[in-house]
C-alpha cells in the first residue's frame, strides 16, 4: 500500500529564509512522487515530480525535492522564501492504478 | 489547451437534496479522478473513471456516485445530502492511466458545497 505522512501541518519562515516542508512516504513498489500547491479558493498545481531519473528534482517557482530512498523522504525545499509562497502544500504518492495518494498538506505562511 | 473546468464553482443546498456536479477534463485525457476536501480531513478520494468505468474508488458511501461519458466529461453526484458532505470537490485529470507511469494529475478548480 501506498501513503504519505507530512510532518508539520503549518510552518512559517521569515521572508528570504529557507523553505523546508517534509514528506515521508510509504510505497511497496518504486513511488511516484509529488508535490502540488494550493493557493486559497483555487485547484491543486504541480511544483514537481519525481520520475525516477535523478533524485534532485527542480520544480516550478525555484522550489525543488530530493529524493532519499534510504530515508523514504521526499522533503520539497525553497533556498529564499517570497511572500508570494504563502499557499497549502501537498505531498503525493501514485499508488497502483492512477490512483493518488495526498498528505494532510502543510501550510506556509511566510513572514515579511 | 484548456485546463480542467468544473461546474458550477458554488453550490448551496440543503440537508437531504442531492446534487450533481461536472467536471470537464483536459482534451486528450482519459481519466477523471475526484476528490473532497475537507479542512479536518484534507483531500481524499473519491473515485477515478477511465474509459467510462470506475477503475478505483475511494471508502465513501454509496451516497456518492459518478459516471463518465464518452467525450471524457463526468459527474459527480451526491443524494441525501448531510452537512458532513460540506466540502470542497476537486476534479483532476490525467493523460494516461496505469501505475507504470509518473503521470500527473491536473486539477479543476473545485466545487465549493455548502449544505445547509
Amino acid at each position: 500500500a501506498q501513503s504519505v505522512t507530512q510532518l508539520g501541518s503549518h510552518v512559517s519562515v521569515s521572508e528570504g529564509a529557507l523553505v523546508l516542508l517534509r514528506c515521508n512516504y510509504s510505497s511497496s513498489v518504486p513511488p511516484y512522487l509529488f508535490w502540488y500547491v494550493q493557493y486559497p479558493n483555487q485547484g491543486l498545481q504541480l511544483l514537481l515530480k519525481y520520475t525516477s531519473a535523478a533524485t534532485l528534482v527542480k520544480g516550478i517557482n525555484g522550489f525543488e525535492a530530493e529524493f532519499k530512498k534510504s530515508e523514504t523522504s521526499f522533503h520539497l525545499t525553497k533556498p529564499s522564501a517570497h511572500m508570494s509562497d504563502a499557499a497549502e502544500y501537498f505531498c503525493a504518492v501514485k499508488g497502483t492504478g492512477n490512483q493518488f495518494y495526498f498528505g494532510t498538506g502543510t501550510s506556509l505562511t511566510v513572514i515579511p | 489547451k484548456a485546463g480542467v473546468t468544473q461546474t458550477p464553482r458554488y453550490l448551496i443546498k440543503t440537508r437531504g437534496q442531492q446534487v450533481t456536479l461536472s467536471c470537464s477534463p483536459i482534451s486528450g485525457h482519459r481519466s477523471v479522478s475526484w476528490y473532497q476536501q475537507t479542512p479536518g480531513q484534507g483531500l481524499q478520494f473519491l473515485f477515478e473513471y477511465f474509459s467510462e468505468t470506475q477503475r478505483n474508488k475511494g471508502n465513501f458511501p454509496g451516497r456518492f456516485s459518478g459516471r463518465q461519458f464518452s467525450n471524457s466529461r463526468s459527474e459527480m453526484n451526491v443524494s441525501t445530502l448531510e452537512l458532513g458532505d460540506s466540502a470542497l470537490y476537486l476534479c483532476a485529470s490525467s493523460s494516461a492511466g496505469g501505475a507504470l507511469f509518473n503521470n500527473e494529475q491536473f486539477f479543476g478548480p473545485g466545487t465549493r458545497l455548502t449544505v445547509l
